[in-house]
C-alpha cells in the first residue's frame, strides 16, 4: 500500500463503548497528526507525534486517546465519547514536522456516536 | 488567538471562468501557506504550497501571497466542473516547536458550472 491509510473507514459506536482508529502512513515520514473535522467547522488539530513523541495535544478531551508506537503507526483509542465527537477523524503525516513540509492526509474515519 | 479566514461561499463560476479563493491570516510571522482541495466526503489534497511573496504557477493553479496584507489567493484558470469542491486554505503555525503545525480555515465551497 502507498501512502496514508486509515481503518476503519466507517464507525458507529454508543456511548460506553471503547473503540481504536488506526493510521498507517508508507511514506518514511516521522510526524504524525490526528485531526477532527466537524460540519462547518475548520479541521481541527487535535495530536501531533514527531519520532514517536507528542508534541501537541490541543486541549483535547480525555476520553480520546493517542498513541504512536512508531514512526509508521498512529492510533486513536475512543472511550465514553459524546454525540457531539460524530465527526470525520484524519491522520496526516509529513517528513519530519517541520514549517516548510507538506502533510499527506489519510482518506479518514467517519464516525457517528449514538 | 490565531486564525485563518476564508469566504464559506459557495462561489459560483462558470465552466471556463477564471476562480478567485482568497484567505487572510492572523499570524504576522507565518512562513508556509498551502491550498488543499476537498471533494465531498474525501480528505483533502494539497493542490499548492507557497513560502515566497509573489505569485507561483502550477498549470491552471496560481497562488498569489503577500505577506504585507496577509493575505493568499489561489486562481484557478479554465475551471472545470471537477474543480467542484471545498479549498482549504492552511496556514503554519510559528511558535516554539510546532512550527510545522498547521490552522486551517473553514474552507471555500467552490461550484463549477458546465
Amino acid at each position: 500500500e502507498t501512502g496514508v491509510t486509515q481503518t476503519p473507514r466507517h464507525l458507529v459506536m454508543g456511548m460506553t463503548n471503547k473503540k481504536s482508529l488506526k493510521c498507517e502512513q508508507h511514506l518514511g515520514h516521522n510526524a504524525m497528526y490526528w485531526y477532527k473535522q466537524s460540519a462547518k467547522k475548520p479541521l481541527e488539530l487535535m495530536f501531533v507525534y514527531n519520532f514517536k513523541e507528542q508534541t501537541e495535544n490541543n486541549s483535547v478531551p480525555s476520553r480520546f486517546s493517542p498513541e504512536c508506537p512508531n514512526s509508521s503507526h498512529l492510533f486513536l483509542h475512543l472511550h465514553t465519547l459524546q454525540p457531539e465527537d460524530s465527526a470525520l477523524y484524519l491522520c496526516a503525516s509529513s517528513p519530519r514536522g517541520g514549517p516548510m513540509e507538506t502533510q499527506y492526509f489519510g482518506p479518514g474515519t467517519r464516525l457517528l456516536v449514538l | 488567538q490565531k486564525e485563518v479566514e476564508q469566504n464559506s461561499g459557495p462561489l459560483s463560476v462558470p465552466e471556463g471562468a477564471i476562480a478567485s479563493l482568497n484567505c487572510t491570516y492572523s499570524d504576522r510571522v507565518s512562513q508556509s501557506f498551502f491550498w488543499y482541495r476537498q471533494y465531498s466526503g474525501k480528505s483533502p489534497e494539497l493542490i499548492m504550497s507557497i513560502y515566497s511573496n509573489g505569485d507561483k504557477e502550477d498549470g491552471r493553479f496560481t497562488a498569489q501571497l503577500n505577506k504585507a496584507s496577509q493575505y493568499v489567493s489561489l486562481l484557478i484558470r479554465d475551471s472545470q466542473p471537477s474543480d467542484s469542491a471545498t479549498y482549504l486554505c492552511a496556514v503554519n503555525m510559528n511558535y516554539g516547536g510546532s512550527q510545522g503545525n498547521l490552522i486551517f480555515g473553514k474552507g471555500t465551497k467552490l461550484s463549477v458550472k458546465p
